[in-house]
């Protein structure tokens, strides 16, 4: 099952510039996007979500674009800081018709941000 | 701030074991999830509750799976005969509303099934 699908499996970026983390899915009937990061031994933490009647959404060093013809979407955080240093998960959300509201994750991108 | 909790943080089981792994979402919220993550895989969601029912499952939550809300503040997950498969991180998570509100996540329980 790959309905949402994060192609970099990691990146590394200088501390200061901009970090553009990638997702792309396939089911057209996601309409709620989402990004969480992740550190070892802990839960997800929500960082920013997206509706699939915006194409951006922005909150703080965090913007998130959606480009749904292209079903993709991507996270910028500017400027990075070591402390961004984590596993990145894009989510996905299917139609207001889904009761369950389940997200169907990506496989994570690994952000490394050296000083 | 308002967390979800879970616990125990870490479970050893021998196969065919039953276990509970306990959560207590954020206290105004009204809908509950259940993930797990299998080492070196993706997060995969099992099951959704609202309303002290379960409103969606996935493939992975068959017969040997339940949830339960005994009480105003706990969420369980009971998995009745564990497998050595079974053997994954599980995530409890919550949120206010439906559709269009973020899931909160508690830090996740390690299962360890020998």
């Amino acid at each position: 099952d790959q309905q949402v699908k994060q192609n970099s499996p990691s990146l590394s970026v200088q501390e200061g510039r901009i970090s553009i983390l990638n997702c792309d899915y396939t089911n057209s009937m996601f309409d709620y996007f989402l990004w969480y990061k992740k550190y070892p031994a802990e839960g997800p933490t929500f960082l920013i979500s997206i509706s699939s009647i915006k194409d951006k959404n922005e909150d703080g060093r965090f913007t998130v674009f959606l480009n749904k013809s292209a079903k993709h979407l991507s996270l910028h955080i500017v400027p990075s800081q070591p402390g961004d240093s984590a596993v990145y998960f894009c989510a996905a959300s299917e139609g207001w018709g889904n009761a369950g509201n389940m997200l169907t994750f990506g496989g994570g991108t690994r952000l490394m941000v050296k000083p | 701030e308002p967390e979800v909790t879970q616990t125990p943080s870490h479970q050893v089981t021998q196969m065919g074991q039953e276990v509970i792994l306990r959560c207590v979402p954020i206290s105004n919220h009204l809908y509950f999830y259940w993930y797990r993550q299998i080492l070196g895989q993706k997060v995969e969601f099992l099951v959704s509750f609202y309303n002290n029912e379960i409103s969606e499952k996935s493939e992975i939550f068959d017969d040997q799976f339940s949830v339960e809300r005994p009480d105003g503040s706990n969420f369980t997950l009971k998995i009745r005969s564990t497998k050595l498969e079974d053997s994954a991180m599980y995530f409890c998570a919550s949120t206010e509303r439906g559709l269009g509100y973020e899931q909160y996540f508690g830090p996740g329980t390690r299962l360890t099934v020998t």
